[in-house]
């Protein structure tokens, strides 16, 4: 049984560009989380969906990041234009419902924005 | 607001011996969900256990087992009979009735095993 897949697992890019991550939860999760991970700020939560509609998008640090969910099976995290801080690892992560389970973590992308 | 505090930036444990990592949390919701993840050097986020605050008994899985003490705030990790692969980072993570499945983390406990 496949976990959660995302892609690209390395992003090396130049400021200014657009930047696309992308995200597969596992068949049959119903919600699906994007978090990214600095040393600075530890993990956070950007933004999370369920049942692919968004519910909660306060983490999401400006407008230049946006997410998109389409279907069940697929997510977008794009960041446009994207800045040096943007630089971080980010985890897309899926669970059964938004309860209490247990959420599994993709391997993440990590992103270097030159 | 929620927060979850894990005071000890780094231990040293040696293998074969137990180990406990701290984590208290802050939360006024009476319905919540505690958990802990691993992070190896390799990156990812491993799920190892999870406690509910209405579970009257100490969440146990296999070598973890957390030590929930819902009067102090605290969920603390238990490690029995350290291994070298559990050298890694360890969050402790909570989530609030009302915020749905949104996970606040702490800053993390590294981990070393020492053989």
């Amino acid at each position: 049984d496949a976990g959660v897949i995302q892609s690209p697992r390395h992003e090396v890019t130049e400021m200014g560009q657009e930047v696309t991550l992308r995200c597969k939860p596992i068949s049959g999760h119903n919600s699906l989380f994007w978090y990214r991970q600095t040393m600075m700020r530890g993990l956070e939560l950007l933004i999370y969906f369920n049942n692919n509609v968004p519910i909660d998008d306060s983490g999401m640090p400006e407008d230049r990041f946006s997410a998109k969910m389409p279907n069940a099976s697929f997510s977008t995290l794009k960041i446009q234009p994207s800045e040096p801080r943007d630089s971080a690892v980010y985890f897309c992560a899926s669970s059964l419902d938004i309860s209490y389970n247990e959420q599994f973590f993709g391997p993440g992308t990590r992103l270097t924005v030159l | 607001a929620q927060k979850i505090t894990q005071t000890q930036p780094g231990m040293f444990v040696q293998e074969k011996e137990a180990v406990t990592l701290d984590c208290t949390y802050d939360t006024s919701d009476q319905s919540y969900g505690l958990f802990w993840y691993k992070q190896p050097s390799s990156g990812e986020m491993i799920f190892l256990i999870y406690q509910g605050s209405y579970d009257e008994q100490n969440a146990t899985e296999g070598r973890y087992s957390l030590n929930f003490q819902k009067a102090r705030k605290s969920a603390n990790l238990v490690i029995s009979a350290s291994q070298l692969g559990d050298s890694a980072m360890y969050f402790c993570a909570m989530s609030v009735n009302n915020q749905g499945g949104k996970l606040i983390f702490g800053q993390g406990t590294e981990l070393s095993v020492k053989p």
